[in-house]
């Protein structure tokens, strides 16, 4: 148990639906990320939220839309996915990312989507 | 930009020491993490370094050079559950950080 939580665990959806990936952090952190990790490739990056303020947007497709509605809360809305979305999404959270010594994040255990 | 260069796999046997490298070429950099990441499972965190030297904690230890770009990560006294992707990840000091390819280690018996 890291103190941040994903729902749901495991997501199969059509390329037509629109669903959502929820994360919480008990952590009292300050700053939320969400990372996708597709089968033998590296973590990317997706969005970064420091005090529930978009700071950061890796050049993702509009089809992901994130929401930060407060700094323990933060969401990825899906709408028109392919399938090669299909990926792991993990949520991450540290305490203050403007320090080196506060940036360690605490992962979630993410969401297993497919999209068929 | 960024550049971070992990070896992607190695084997080692139980008992033994093994060290996993990380290069990387970036500006402003401020930072060092080393994340383990079991098969199935989100990345854990297992160390930082931000000044030169090594940071030992229990069987892991992580060194860093600043001036050569390099940082490795030791395990001693290796266990079967010790098998795993290593993660080095690069800190700036614009608060971003990027991460490795990541190294999966096998312990055998």
């Amino acid at each position: 148990e890291t103190g941040v939580t994903q729902t749901p665990r495991h997501l199969v959806m059509g390329m037509t639906n629109k669903k959502s990936l929820k994360c919480e952090q008990h952590l009292g952190h300050n700053a939320m990320y969400w990372y996708k990790q597709s089968a033998k490739k590296p973590l990317e990056l997706m969005f970064v939220y420091s005090l529930e303020e978009r700071v950061e947007n890796n050049s993702v497709p509009s089809r992901f839309s994130p929401e930060c509605p407060n700094s323990s809360h933060l969401f990825l809305h899906l709408h028109t996915l392919q399938p090669e979305d299909s990926a792991l999404y993990l949520c991450a959270s540290s305490q203050d990312r403007s320090r080196p010594l506060g940036n360690e994040q605490f992962f979630g255990p993410g969401t297993r989507l497919t999209v068929l | 930009g960024q550049n971070i260069d992990q070896p992607t796999e190695m084997t080692a046997t139980e008992g033994a020491i093994v060290q996993i490298n990380c290069t990387y070429q970036t500006s402003g950099f401020n930072g060092l993490f080393w994340y383990q990441q079991h098969a199935g499972e989100a990345p854990t965190f297992l160390s930082y370094n931000v000044l030169d030297g090594l940071e030992e904690k229990g069987r892991f230890s992580s060194f860093l050079s600043r001036s050569k770009g390099y940082s490795y990560l030791l395990l001693k006294e290796l266990q079967m559950k010790d098998s795993a992707s290593y993660l080095c990840a690069v800190y700036t000091n614009a608060g971003k950080s990027t991460f490795g390819d990541g190294t999966t280690l096998t312990v055998k018996p």
